[in-house]
């Protein structure tokens, strides 16, 4: 237990469909992350949320849309995605600039999009 | 461009003997580098961390060594235990708690 929650923890969509990944942080930490993992690839960073404001945008095409509504909140809305965007999606948390350091991850959303 | 580079796709060591992996980097403003360990169906979990500052830094069986002017890194796991078995992440970043950039991981297989 990390104090990072993920939910869901698989997903299958359509490319048609739209949903959205959750994540919640325990932790009080004061910055957000997405990270997508593909296979043998390394962990992309997509977007990074300070104090509730999108800090970065990492080229991310447009079906993924970050939400960040407040400091222990963060969402991935998806929208027509293609086959190639499944993958496993990782939200962490920080304290920038001071904490321990690190990121604590969550357990990850698994995304198939048939 | 991988700023993070770690150049081994899998390892496979004796239980009880030393596990290295290796780390590779570009970027000069990195500050901070981290080792991450990940089980299938888990996120990754902080194992050990350096500063630039420094050049090694141990916790327990895990050490971490960092040469700067090389731009190189290496955690050293002795022994290595069965349950280390798992993709190791080298990370950097520029900034303390700040983002993160990963390198692709390396599979530690320990044979028992």
């Amino acid at each position: 237990e990390t104090g990072v929650t993920q939910t869901p923890r698989h997903l299958v969509m359509g490319m048609t469909n739209k949903k959205s990944l959750k994540c919640e942080q325990h932790l009080g930490h004061n910055a957000m992350y997405w990270y997508k993992q593909s296979a043998k690839k390394p962990l992309e960073l997509m977007f990074v949320y300070n104090f509730k404001e999108q800090t970065e945008n990492n080229s991310v095409p447009s079906r993924f849309s970050p939400e960040c509504p407040n400091s222990s909140h963060l969402f991935l809305h998806l929208h027509t995605l293609q086959p190639e965007d499944s993958a496993l999606y990782l939200c962490a948390s920080s304290v920038v600039g001071g904490g321990t350091g690190e990121l604590f991850f969550g357990e990850g959303s698994r995304l198939t999009v048939l | 461009d991988q700023q993070v580079k770690q150049n081994s796709p899998s390892l496979s060591v004796q239980e009880g003997r030393i596990s290295i992996l290796n780390c590779d980097y570009t970027n000069s403003m990195f500050d901070y580098f981290l080792w991450y360990k990940k089980y299938p169906a888990e996120g990754p979990t902080f194992l050990i961390s350096i500063s630039s500052i420094k050049d090694k830094n141990e916790d327990g069986r895990f050490t971490v060594f960092l040469n700067k002017s090389a731009k190189h890194l290496s955690l050293h796991i002795v022994p290595s235990q069965p349950g280390d078995s798992a993709v190791y992440f080298c990370a950097a970043s520029m900034e303390y708690g700040n983002k993160l950039v990963f390198g692709a991981g390396t599979i530690l297989r320990v044979k028992s």
